[in-house]
């Protein structure tokens, strides 16, 4: 079955960077796009990029640009999203989504939480 | 950016009853070359991640049980449970996948009167 498995809980303080995975499972890796979504703790969810995994050309959303980059590793299936120069208002659950093709975000990973903290 | 905003913000409905959540994009989100909206619902309980309900505003995605239906076309739309469950208490979102960057509204928490 299909599954996108994410790295630990980090802690990191500010201005330092991150980088968390996604493991994927299931289905044929280099077929469908992965998109990051964040959640700030009791708030809704922001998209925040996506990547292709056939060809690995990306998307960001503005807030991420310059500041973000989203990579695949093909020969794993992982996807990974590193995030630099970190703020507090970048903590939050850090969620990978399958993108469906046009059908929506069809898997979810569990999400990994990230706390930027001084 | 495409601004998704939802109707009501909370939401109380008694045990059996219906339950009725709406969604509004600021601009359409019907894809013209196949006459489908790019609009989904998902669902989500404390501690989990979101869980895709529908699909094109009225597609259900399978293993979604059928009290859960989605409808309207090009900005507005409705998610619709019918025979509200205990287990149906989440906080529900719909977005847009129609253009970059992706939105979401800003959610519906649905609880049990």
């Amino acid at each position: 079955q299909v599954q996108l498995v994410q790295s630990g809980t980090e802690v990191k303080k500010p201005g330092a960077s991150v980088k968390v995975s996604c493991k994927t499972a299931g289905y044929t890796f280099t077929t469908y796009g992965i998109n990051w979504v964040r959640q700030a703790p009791g708030q809704g969810l922001e998209w925040m990029g996506w990547i292709s995994a056939y060809n690995g050309h990306t998307i960001y959303a503005q807030k991420v640009q310059g500041r973000g980059t989203m990579t695949r590793d093909t020969s794993t299936s992982t996807v990974y999203m590193e995030l630099r120069n970190l703020r507090s208002d970048d903590t939050a659950v850090y969620y990978c989504a399958r993108d469906g093709i046009n059908l929506g975000f069809d898997y979810w990973g569990q999400g990994i939480l990230v706390t930027v903290s001084s | 950016d495409i601004v998704m905003t939802q109707s009501p913000d909370s939401l109380a409905v008694s045990l059996g009853e219906r339950a009725t959540i709406n969604c509004k994009s600021g601009q359409s989100v019907l894809y013209s070359s196949n006459n489908e909206s790019y609009l989904a619902w998902y669902q989500q309980k404390p501690g989990q991640p979101p869980k895709l309900l529908i699909y094109w505003a009225s597609t259900r995605q399978f293993g979604v049980p059928d009290r859960f239906s989605g409808s309207g076309s090009g900005t507005d739309f409705t998610l619709t449970i019918t025979s509200l469950q205990a287990e149906d208490v989440a906080v529900y979102y719909c977005q847009q996948y129609y253009s970059t960057p992706y939105t979401f509204g800003q959610g519906t928490k649905l609880e049990i009167k």
